[in-house]
Order: C-alpha cells, then structure tokens, then sequence
C-alpha cells in the first residue's frame, strides 16, 4: 500500500527566499508530524497535527516557519526568508491515532539545501 | 520533557545479541518508550513500542525495568543489515498535544562480518 509520500525530494533554494514542502500522510491516518535532521544528527520534532489542527507547535524554530495541513490530509511546511543553517532533511510522519504514543510512519524526506 | 540518553555507536558481529541502553530518568506516568531504527537517505521505522516490563515482537525485545528510568533493545543474532541508527523515543500524545516528541541523536550500531 502506498506510504507516507513527500515532495519534491529535494529542494537548492538561495538565502532569503521562500520554500514549500508538501506531505501526504497515508490515508485515514489522523496525526501527522514534521521532524528537521541536520546532517548526522538526530531528528527535531518541529510541530505536530491531529486532524487539522496544531495543538504544538513549540518545536518551529522561528516565526520564519509555518505548517498548514488541509482536509485532515495534506500538510505544507513553509520556511519564509531560508537561511544557510535551515539545509536539512524534513521527514513527515502520520499515525493512525496520536492519543497512544502510536507508530509513526516516515517518509522519505526533503533535503534541502540553501546556499 | 522526558530525554533521552544513549551510547553514540556500538559495534557487534553477526550471530551476536545486541543490547542498547537508553537512559530517561524524568520519563513521565503516561510515557510510552519507542525505538525507530534508521537507515542512510531513509526515514526511520518503527521497531518496538512499551510501557513496562517486557515486550518481544519478531524483530527485537525490549525491557523496562519497574522504576521505567531506563529501557534496553535487544536484537538478537544480528547480522549486517542491522547497521543502522537506532532511536530511543520517550513521550506520549495527550489530548492536547505532543509531549516529548524527543528522538535523541540516536545509538549508530555498525555489525561486523
């Protein structure tokens, strides 16, 4: 069955301008979540959806990020004005249910790079 | 928030049980213990989930003593596929949030020939 699905995989961008990175959690699944890795280290949670709404969001590391996810489906994360220490991986995860700590699916990611 | 503390790497040889530590002292009642194994360019998948005592599925086993301030992943009879980062996730999704969504930077574990 088909996964959690992210786009586009990877993403060169400059300084200053904006990004989108787009979700698309498997269906039915409830809770979706936006995490950040730098490379070789481990993942930041970034904020956290039930349906759509965002009851976290202390993980966004500033005013320059915002997420959306529409129709309990989709999720946009927009990082506005990219700065060079934003080049990351951003893995997108749902799960069926957020009450119990449930399994989490991942995708593959976006890498981006801003130069 | 509930954080975690475990080994940066460990190194191993196939046909051997693996056991990695992680440390949450602060973990909270309602936590639940996670681990995610990651490959290179891959996201993390999900291993094993418990709260207490011990679970076992047909991958690995996990153990959590009775305080919980600590939780071991056994792998038994590993081989070479299992080289891979392996995350500790301590937290719990209460009706109003997502508290301690807390990876840690992961144990790499590299299993020799």
């Amino acid at each position: 069955g088909a996964g959690v699905s992210q786009s586009p995989s990877n993403k060169v961008t400059e300084k200053g301008k904006d990004v989108e990175l787009r979700c698309d959690p498997i269906s039915g699944h409830t809770a979706l979540y936006w995490y950040r890795q730098s490379l070789g280290q481990g993942l930041e949670f970034l904020i956290y959806f039930q349906g759509n709404s965002a009851p976290d969001k202390s993980g966004l590391p500033s005013d320059r990020f915002s997420a959306e996810r529409t129709g309990g489906s989709v999720s946009t994360l927009t990082i506005q004005r990219t700065q060079q220490e934003d080049s990351a991986v951003y893995l997108c995860a749902s799960s069926l249910d957020s009450s119990l700590a449930g399994e989490q699916f991942f995708g593959p990611g976006t890498r981006l790079t801003v130069l | 928030l509930a954080k975690t503390t475990q080994p940066i790497s460990m190194d191993s040889y196939e046909g051997q049980e693996v056991n990695i530590t992680c440390s949450h002292n602060n973990i909270a009642t309602n936590d639940y213990i996670t681990w995610y194994q990651q490959f290179p360019s891959q996201g993390p998948r999900f291993i094993i989930q418990g709260y207490k005592t011990k679970v076992t599925n047909e991958v690995a086993s996990l153990f959590i003593p009775a305080d919980r301030k600590s939780s071991t992943l056994s792998l038994p009879r590993v081989s070479l596929s299992d080289t891979a980062v392996y995350y500790c996730l301590v937290g719990v999704y209460s009706g109003g949030g997502a508290d301690g969504l807390t990876f840690g930077k992961g144990t790499h574990l590299i299993i020799q020939p």
